[in-house]
């Protein structure tokens, strides 16, 4: 079946450390994108990619890096440099974008501190 | 900067009643506005309006387009428990989808 997959579901980190999410897609799809998801504040951008080797900032790049070396992927790196990175994680990708299409998710990782 | 706003941020209503969800939008280069309902993780697609298609209806939901008023609604009619999610409003302009903060609906038995 076609989808996102997003790895791993629950991740802990510790101060001071770089962590990195995973998210692969077999749709196909050229464009991904990353979002933030805080309690109230909807789904806030951080990068997204619409093409191989290509990838823009979105509203709150600050303490993330990502790269797109193959279609299929697009990783998520939390740096040492974001403050507060307890979020929910969501991987979205669509045919191409922006355009008139749907974006397909992931289901998701929950990064906590400890 | 490209804004989308939700309202209410929650509502709580019981199974048979009908609701109505707000979003309205300020952005440039407008192409299309989408509904999605996220219940735990992914969220999943309802509708997609755009200039060309500004009323849709699947079942008990439906939703329309106001593009002189930017905005748009989601109507739910008999609603279940099975309804109860977080209701979320995305605008697709020329750069990126942004999302408006959802709408939290609680639907009691």
């Amino acid at each position: 079946d076609g989808g996102i997959t997003q790895s791993p579901k629950y991740l802990f980190r510790k101060e001071g450390q770089n962590v990195t999410l995973s998210c692969e897609q077999n749709l196909n799809h050229d464009a991904m994108y990353w979002y933030r998801q805080d309690p109230g504040q909807g789904l806030r951008l951080i990068y997204y990619s619409q093409i191989v080797n290509d990838f823009q900032k979105g509203d709150i790049a600050e303490g993330y890096s990502v790269s797109r070396e193959k279609k299929e992927s697009f990783p998520l790196t939390v740096t040492s440099a974001q403050k507060n990175p307890t979020a929910f994680y969501l991987c979205a990708s669509s045919i191409q974008g922006p355009m008139n299409t749907e974006a397909f998710f992931g289901q998701g990782t929950r990064l906590t501190v400890v | 900067e490209d804004k989308v706003v939700q309202s209410p941020l929650s509502l709580v209503v019981h199974e048979g009643d009908t609701v109505t969800l707000n979003c309205s939008y300020e952005v440039t280069n407008f192409r299309s506005l989408l509904w999605y309902k996220q219940e735990k993780k992914a969220p999943t697609f309802l509708f997609m309006l755009t200039s060309s298609g500004i009323e849709k209806k699947s079942g008990r939901l439906s939703s329309i387009l106001d593009k002189k008023e930017l905005s748009s609604i989601l109507n739910i009619t008999a609603t279940q428990t099975g309804d109860s999610a977080i209701y979320l409003c995305a605008v697709w302009t020329k750069r990126q989808l942004t999302f408006g903060s959802g709408t939290q609906l609680t639907v009691l038995p």
